[in-house]
């Protein structure tokens, strides 16, 4: 069975600096999506980047952008030019090929003004 | 357009009752989720379902039922709740049409229900 694998349970960053979230996944499969999701207090899950594994490029949206290494099962988020709105806890998640969808245990991150 | 419908949005059961938590969505999703998430955790896959007819389990289903009678609804049912269940539940829908076809295909959550069970 898949895994995905935060080890940061929490970080804290200067507001306008660069954070990197880290996320590693165990699978075997050679085809599949990996996501980044975003819960603000709010408790609304938002999508935030996603990439798929038969991709090399990597994935950019606006201010985030991920580090994606397919043979180091790897997909790491960085976050430029923090905002004070970015504060939330973020998700990792992996859809298999049999459609299932599971995430890791989350990063909560802070902003700091 | 509502997205993604959760009721009751609150729940609290005693131990041994059961409950139906609903989720209909109307976007025509063919896939649609069931998580829990414990406090300061991340989310558990219960149940998922691929279509109308189609179910699957996930990571955690021991304790819970689903059943996928029409594209929009995807009931989660709870048998003889145990305080082990006290979570908050998520429901979940997303179009997602064919690995060889590029889609922007993303999760649409629901605003979640709040179950304890004393």
């Amino acid at each position: 069975a898949q895994t995905v694998t935060q080890s940061q349970p929490e970080m804290s960053v200067q507001e306008a600096e660069t954070v990197t979230l880290s996320c590693t996944y165990d699978t075997s499969e050679s085809d599949y999506y990996l996501f980044w999701y975003k819960q603000p207090p709010s408790r609304q899950m938002i999508l935030v980047i996603r990439q798929e594994a038969y991709k090399q490029q990597n994935a950019t949206e606006n201010r985030f952008s991920v580090n994606f290494q397919k043979a180091a099962k790897s997909f790491s988020l960085k976050i430029s030019d923090s905002q004070l709105g970015d504060a939330a806890m973020y998700f990792c998640a992996y859809r298999s090929r049999d459609d299932k969808i599971i995430f890791g245990k989350g990063t909560r991150l802070h902003i700091l003004p | 357009n509502a997205g993604v419908t959760q009721t009751p949005k609150f729940r609290i059961l005693k131990i041994g009752q059961s409950m139906t938590l609903q989720c209909t969505q109307d976007m025509n999703h063919n896939y649609m989720y069931w998580y829990r998430q414990d406090p300061g955790m991340g989310l558990k896959l219960i149940y998922y379902s691929v279509g109308a007819g189609i179910t699957d389990k996930g990571e955690v289903p021991n304790g819970y039922n689903v059943s996928r009678s029409t594209t929009e609804d995807f009931p989660l049912r709870l048998e003889l709740a145990a305080p082990s269940q006290t979570s908050v539940y998520f429901c979940a829908s997303s179009y997602f049409r064919d690995r060889e076809i590029p889609t922007n295909e993303k999760l649409f959550f629901g605003s979640g229900t709040q179950l304890s069970v004393l």
